[in-house]
């Protein structure tokens, strides 16, 4: 087990709705990064913290907002939903220089 | 910019033979490769990492900075070998940088 939690596993909404997933990256890791896993699409970044500040920014869209908590868990927020929204994402963390290491991912999906 | 390329999608191998799976990067800098796999239901976990030069479950990869490649190798393909797999790429002593995946090849091995 890598140790890297996130919650919720399945999310079904609607569209124009919003919704926050959670991850809690491995103990000690200072770094939390955000993946989207869409068909045809491989993991996309999205977003990365490191000690509660945002780091790197990837294909990230506007109604899309996370942050890391002093705590070092980290929520992303993703709101006026659309059915192209439908993925699965991915939290990873990782300790200084080091490898990823991956949640289980949550699964959303837009009706 | 970064950019990793897996040109298969799918590739199926008999069981006992030999599996190449294709990893072509752009990056004008020293780049760090890495190869990730993810089992049926089960969470992204690194599978090599080139800067330690190990063989993993029998699989190695070489990078290849002339050809800009990041093969990965096995001389007899196992049926637990079937899963998705990943190469990725960040740029090397740039500390907790995010990576930049391919879009995946599924590995399917025939008994």
């Amino acid at each position: 087990d890598s140790g890297v939690t996130q919650t919720p596993k399945h999310l079904i909404t609607a569209t124009g709705q919003r919704v926050t997933l959670r991850c809690s990256p491995r103990s000690g890791d200072l770094s939390v990064y955000w993946y989207q896993q869409s068909l045809d699409q491989g993991l996309q970044f999205l977003i990365q913290y490191y000690n509660g500040e945002e780091r790197a920014k990837g294909n990230i869209l506007e109604r899309f907002s996370a942050q890391q908590f002093p705590d070092l868990h980290s929520e992303l927020n993703l709101s006026s939903l659309e059915l192209g929204d439908s993925a699965l994402y991915f939290c990873a963390s990782s300790p200084e220089a080091g490898e990823l290491f991956f949640g289980e991912g949550s699964r959303l999906t837009v009706l | 910019a970064q950019r990793v390329t897996q040109p298969e999608k799918l590739l199926s191998v008999f069981k006992g033979a030999p599996v190449e799976l294709k990893c072509n990067y752009s990056y004008s800098g020293s780049p760090e490769l890495f190869w990730y796999v993810q089992y049926s239901r089960q969470r992204l976990q690194l599978l090599l990492r080139h800067i330690s030069r190990e063989s993993i479950k029998g699989f190695t990869a070489d990078l290849n900075k002339g050809e800009t490649s990041f093969h990965l190798k096995k001389p007899f393909a196992q049926e637990e070998d079937s899963a998705m797999y990943y190469c990725a790429l960040r740029r090397a002593n740039f500390g907790n940088e995010k990576l930049t995946f391919g879009t995946g090849t599924r590995l399917t091995i025939i008994p």
